[in-house]
């Protein structure tokens, strides 16, 4: 069965420093997607990227990296400079195979990024 | 950008009450989806559904849950008769397909609170 694991539960940095958030998960479909959310404290899920699995470069949007490692099934996500409003919980997920009807995703269990000015 | 609409927001009830919760999918979305997240934890599964039946269901989704669509625009979840533990925010999804890659949108949620 598909899991996703972010092992960190809560981190906590001062404004201007880097920040990265590990993603770790099992799958063994060939074919699979992985997605970063955000969710502030309003409660709602902000969709930051969707990746598949045949894609391995890594991606960059403008303070946000992600870091896709398909050998080590980690798909890894980087901020660059925090700012106060990067505070949220962020969610790591995983796409159910294909070939199971309407996909489903498996999410992690979050990680609490806050962020001190 | 199209959107996943939920109503209400914020949702109070006494246990033992029904609740409705309601969801308007992106208009040419095919395929919907119920999630659950209990207060600090994770996003679960709860059921899909497309040309009007259930797909999939979590063990979660017991017969207490029930889906609808009763009108071709919304998609509600129903729950008979709420325990405390219902509490949770819910949030409903929509696909065009069955595959992610053209595209999954989560609704903002609705707060369930059982008293």
């Amino acid at each position: 069965a598909q899991k996703v694991t972010q092992a960190q539960t809560e981190i906590s940095v001062v404004e201007k420093e880097d920040v990265t958030l590990d993603c770790v998960y099992e799958t063994r479909d060939t074919t699979y997607y992985l997605f970063w959310y955000k969710q502030p404290p309003s409660g709602e899920l902000v969709f930051l990227i969707r990746r598949n699995s045949f894609d391995e470069q890594n991606e960059i949007s403008g303070r946000y990296s992600w870091n896709f490692q398909k050998s080590t099934s980690s798909f890894n996500f980087t901020i660059t400079a925090s700012q106060v409003v990067d505070s949220a919980v962020y969610f790591c997920a995983l796409s159910e195979p294909e070939i199971q009807g309407a996909q489903k995703l498996v999410f992690g269990q979050g990680t609490r990024l806050t962020i001190n000015p | 950008e199209p959107e996943v609409t939920q109503t209400p927001s914020h949702q109070v009830t006494q246990m033992g009450q029904e609740v409705i919760l309601r969801c308007v999918p992106i208009s040419n979305h095919l395929y919907f989806y119920w999630y659950r997240q209990i207060l600090g934890q994770k996003v679960e599964f709860l059921v899909s559904f497309y040309n009007n039946e259930i797909s999939e269901k979590s063990e979660i989704f017991d017969d207490q849950f029930s889906v609808e669509r009763p009108d071709g625009s919304n998609f509600t979840l129903k729950i008979r008769s709420t325990k405390l533990e219902d509490s949770a925010m819910y949030f409903c999804a929509s696909s065009h397909s069955n595959r992610v890659r053209y595209g999954y949108t989560f609704g903002s949620g609705t707060r369930l609170t059982v008293v």
